[in-house]
């Protein structure tokens, strides 16, 4: 069984849609990250959490550590928001990340 | 805020070239950094913690020969890939954190490495 499971793996939207992706995770951490590549391979960090909520723009990102989950959310989505988004939690900022195998978002205009 | 710069983002060379890659922290200091490959259409993996001013720790089934890591200062990491061949063709990126920050970690835009 993987450390880190994401679903959708795959989620096409319409321009303005609300998106939820979810990850779950299995192993212990103190910190997750929520991360965008884009079709370049670059990566930005969008969130690193620990507990509760943040909020970002139109991203919004929660965790439960008691049930290993987190969501990231897109309010109005756009296309420019198409990538891949990675979950992976650590045991903080400077450790290592352990990556979920990503959801590839499509946002059609 | 906090920059990597990763260099080169593109090699194109022959098998059995050596490849050096840097990972520069710009405007931080970082005490470890991380190195991870990613082939197509598959997730990021870690390949070694680079720690500065002593030996870089690998990932189970990393050569560490192969791939030589040099963490010399707290803004500068360096993996070179040694007598590469074509199945090390990869995206390679690095990642680093402020040193005594709880700031997320910030990754080089990579290098896509193409082994001929």
């Amino acid at each position: 069984k993987n450390e880190v499971e994401q679903s959708p793996q795959n989620l096409t939207a319409q321009e303005g849609e609300f998106i939820t992706i979810n990850c779950s995770y299995s192993v212990g951490i103190s910190a997750l990250h929520w991360l965008q590549q884009h079709p370049g391979g670059g990566i930005v960090s969008l969130f690193m959490l620990s507990s509760g909520k943040k909020k970002h723009g139109r991203l919004i990102a929660t965790i439960n550590i008691q049930e290993k989950h987190s969501s990231l959310h897109i309010t109005a989505s756009h296309p420019r928001d198409s990538a891949v988004y990675i979950c992976a939690p650590s045991r903080g900022s400077n450790y290592k990340l352990t990556f979920g195998k990503g959801t590839l978002l499509t946002v059609n205009p | 805020g906090a920059v990597v710069s990763q260099h080169p983002s593109w090699v194109i060379c022959k098998s059995g070239t050596s490849v050096k890659i840097e990972c520069r922290s710009l405007d931080f200091q970082a005490t470890t950094m991380f190195w991870y490959r990613q082939f197509p259409k598959q997730s990021l993996m870690l390949m070694a913690t680079s720690n500065e001013g002593s030996k870089a720790t690998y990932e189970q089934g990393v050569e560490k020969d192969k791939f030589l890591i040099n963490h010399a200062s707290l803004t500068l990491s360096t993996l070179t890939v040694t007598s590469a061949h074509p199945e090390d063709s990869s995206f390679y990126i690095c990642s680093a954190s402020p040193k005594y920050s709880n700031q997320p970690q910030h990754f080089g835009d990579g290098t896509r490495l193409s082994i001929l």
